[in-house]
């Protein structure tokens, strides 16, 4: 079985640019989560869905930031306009229901200049 | 609520020797407990998980972690190091009917030769 895949593996950007990151989930979990992993602070849940409904957002670090989940096999987290700050690793996961292991994809490092 | 202490940012331990990683959580209810592992450049693996049942789990690579309620601990083990166990190590907790994971801030381990 193919793990959750994300795209694009690396993204190097420019201040003020959008960048988009993408996550296909592994099928039949209904749970996904994006994640941001930086030096500074760790690991961050930036937002959950269940059942592709947004669940908690409350990590989300701004109004630049969105996360779309418009189907079960697809989501988005989008940043608009990028900073430098945001340059992190972000990674996407997924989990099945009980006990609800996450699975993570490999992960995009975004380098905002 | 949940929340885990990971005790130590750094291990040092030389190749052959007793690896110990100290995780503590704490749950107001019935806990779900993993550790994950990230090798450099990679998302994070699932090494083992505690659901119910047996409180000493064994995972991959040789790891094992006991559940102790009346500690509130779930610490990682591995009699003998090699060198391809150097990682960061994370261990998470998820509370019965929770929906979200929740981590402790990793442990690198680093094996001397």
């Amino acid at each position: 079985d193919a793990g959750v895949i994300q795209s694009p593996r690396h993204e190097v950007t420019e201040m003020g640019q959008e960048v988009t990151l993408r996550c296909k989930p592994i099928s039949g979990h209904n749970s996904l989560f994006w994640y941001r992993q930086t030096m500074m602070r760790g690991l961050e849940l930036l937002i959950y869905f269940n059942n592709n409904v947004p669940i908690d957002d409350s990590g989300m670090p701004e109004d630049r930031f969105s996360a779309k989940m418009p189907n079960a096999s697809f989501s988005t987290l989008k940043i608009q306009p990028s900073e430098p700050r945001d340059s992190a690793v972000y990674f996407c996961a997924s989990s099945p229901r009980e006990p609800g292991e996450l699975f993570f994809g490999e992960g995009s490092r975004l380098t905002v200049l | 609520a949940q929340s885990v202490t990971q005790l130590g940012s750094h291990v040092s331990v030389s190749e052959g020797a007793l690896v110990l990683l100290r995780c503590n959580y704490s749950s107001s209810v019935p806990p779900y407990l993993f550790w994950y592992v990230q090798y450099p450049n990679q998302g994070l693996q699932l090494l083992l998980k505690y659901t119910t049942g047996a409180t000493l789990v064994k995972g991959i690579n040789g790891f094992e972690a006991e559940f102790k309620k009346s500690e509130t601990s779930f610490h990682l083990t591995k009699p003998s190091a090699h060198m391809s166990d150097a990682a960061e190590y994370f261990c998470a907790v998820r509370g019965q009917g929770a929906q979200k994971l929740v981590f402790g801030q990793g442990t690198r381990l680093t094996i001397n030769p």
